[in-house]
């Protein structure tokens, strides 16, 4: 079944607003990726946060994590109509590194 | 660019042609991995090769057959396919043995079976 949840499918925004979103999963992690996917593109990875790590930044990111909750966001601040892509969280399975299970995404569309 | 290429980027194909896809990464790392993305679905996994060595097959057709013949090549072969699997092809690498596992994607092969 699959691991990440991504929440909502789809988001419009103006530029300048803040854009979250939410990510699900199911089972214990080692740790919890985002990345970006442009349109027909390869995905570039974002940010990474280790299950032991409740909030992290990265310019105007920031992710947290709950792993109680089993659950993570992104929030990206000040949104520039350059951050329209899809944004996938991808979790990495304890005991299994090399398995990184992707979710279904959130389209985001940054309007000027 | 993220060091991993992709060839071709868009494939259109028969039902009864035989073609490859190419993946090349230029990171030194030991693992690859082959990825198809369908509208509205998650990332399926297909492959994995780490030092060469394929270390995980996910229930994919045989109709679909990898090679890695480095651990800087991947390779994937195709032969028979079905409409359905139209999709786009992603191939990705990273350095395991570390206690995390960024991935690094090409940008994909875009293949419409006819």
């Amino acid at each position: 079944s699959q691991q990440g949840e991504e929440d909502p499918q789809a988001l419009s925004i103006q530029e300048g607003e803040n854009a979250t979103m939410n990510c699900s999963y199911k089972t214990s992690i080692n740790n919890l990726q985002w990345y970006r996917q442009n349109s027909g593109r390869g995905l570039v990875h974002l940010i990474l946060i280790r299950s032991n790590e409740r909030e992290k930044h990265s310019g105007r990111l920031r992710v947290t994590l709950d792993t109680s909750k089993k659950s993570s966001s992104l929030l990206i601040t000040a949104s520039r109509a350059a951050d329209t892509a899809s944004y996938f969280c991808a979790t990495d399975a304890s005991g299994g590194y090399q398995k990184v299970t992707f979710g279904i995404g959130t389209k985001l569309q940054v309007i000027p | 660019e993220t060091g991993v290429t992709q060839t071709p980027r868009h494939l259109v194909m028969g039902m009864t042609n035989k073609k490859s896809l190419k993946c090349e990464q230029h990171l030194g790392h030991n693992a690859m991995y082959w990825y198809k993305q369908s509208a509205k679905k998650p990332l399926e996994l297909m492959f994995v090769y780490n030092f060469k060595e394929q270390t995980e097959n996910n229930s994919v057709p045989s109709r679909f057959s990898p090679e890695c013949p480095n651990s800087s090549h991947l390779f994937l072969h195709l032969h028979t396919l079905q409409p359905e699997d139209s999709a786009l092809y992603l191939c990705a690498s990273s350095q395991t043995g570390g206690t995390y596992n960024e991935q690094f994607f090409g940008p994909g092969t875009r293949l419409t079976v006819l």
